[in-house]
């Protein structure tokens, strides 16, 4: 196993309610990226925290917010649900924020939004 | 268009099979490629990272051309446990440190 955790492993919310959604990170990894990955598809970038700055974002809107503590475990928030907010919601740690440090996911948090 | 973009497939093949599956990405600043694994329900796994030179590891190869911004993976002698959907990852190396992930190429191999 990567050693990245994540909890809940499943969520129900109703529209318009707000989530928060944890991950610790792998053991000396200081950086944590979200990514979001809808039924059928590919995991797509929310964003990605560096020594409890964030450090990058993908094209999502500020209902989804984030943050890292300062033992690198992360939260992310979305405010106002939507029920396209429904998917499974992964974290990945890594050593650093270059582009060759392996990101390692966790298992992920299925989040379903009715 | 999208920014990374696979054949969905499924591919179904035999035990024993060769299988090859491709990708390809539309931004030419791209840094760095990986192939991950994803079984059903279960998070992404790193397969392999893919250079420019190729690489090999065990039955998987991964080639990577830049000119043609066209990655491949190449699966031989198929086990059944090779059944997973094959992620193409693309880093392009902007703050962020963001994968850009392709849809996925379901891969079933029967006995």
């Amino acid at each position: 196993e990567t050693g990245v955790t994540q909890s809940p492993t499943h969520l129900i919310k109703t529209r318009g309610q707000q989530v928060t959604l944890r991950c610790s990170s792998q053991s000396g990894h200081n950086t944590v990226s979200w990514y979001q990955q809808a039924l059928g598809q590919g995991p797509q970038f929310i964003f990605q925290y560096y020594r409890e700055e964030e450090n990058g974002r993908g094209n999502f809107p500020p209902r989804f917010s984030g943050l890292q503590f300062p033992n690198y475990s992360s939260e992310l928030n979305v405010n106002a649900l939507e029920l396209d907010d429904s998917a499974l919601y992964l974290c990945a740690s890594s050593l650093g924020r270059r582009s060759t440090d392996t990101q390692y996911f966790g298992p992920g948090t299925r989040l379903t939004v009715l | 268009r999208k920014e990374v973009e696979q054949d969905p497939g499924p591919f179904n093949v035999p035990e024993g099979a060769t299988v090859a599956f491709n990708c390809t990405y539309s931004n030419s600043a791209s840094q760095s490629f990986f192939w991950y694994r994803q079984d059903c329900r279960k998070e992404p796994k790193l397969l392999m990272s893919v250079y420019s030179s190729g690489n090999e590891d065990g039955r998987f190869t991964a080639q990577l051309n830049r000119a043609s911004q066209y990655i491949s993976l190449l699966i031989r002698d198929s086990k059944l446990s090779d059944s997973a959907t094959y992620l193409c990852v693309v880093n392009i190396g902007n703050a962020g440190n963001m994968l850009t992930f392709g849809g996925g190429t379901r891969l079933m191999v029967k006995p």
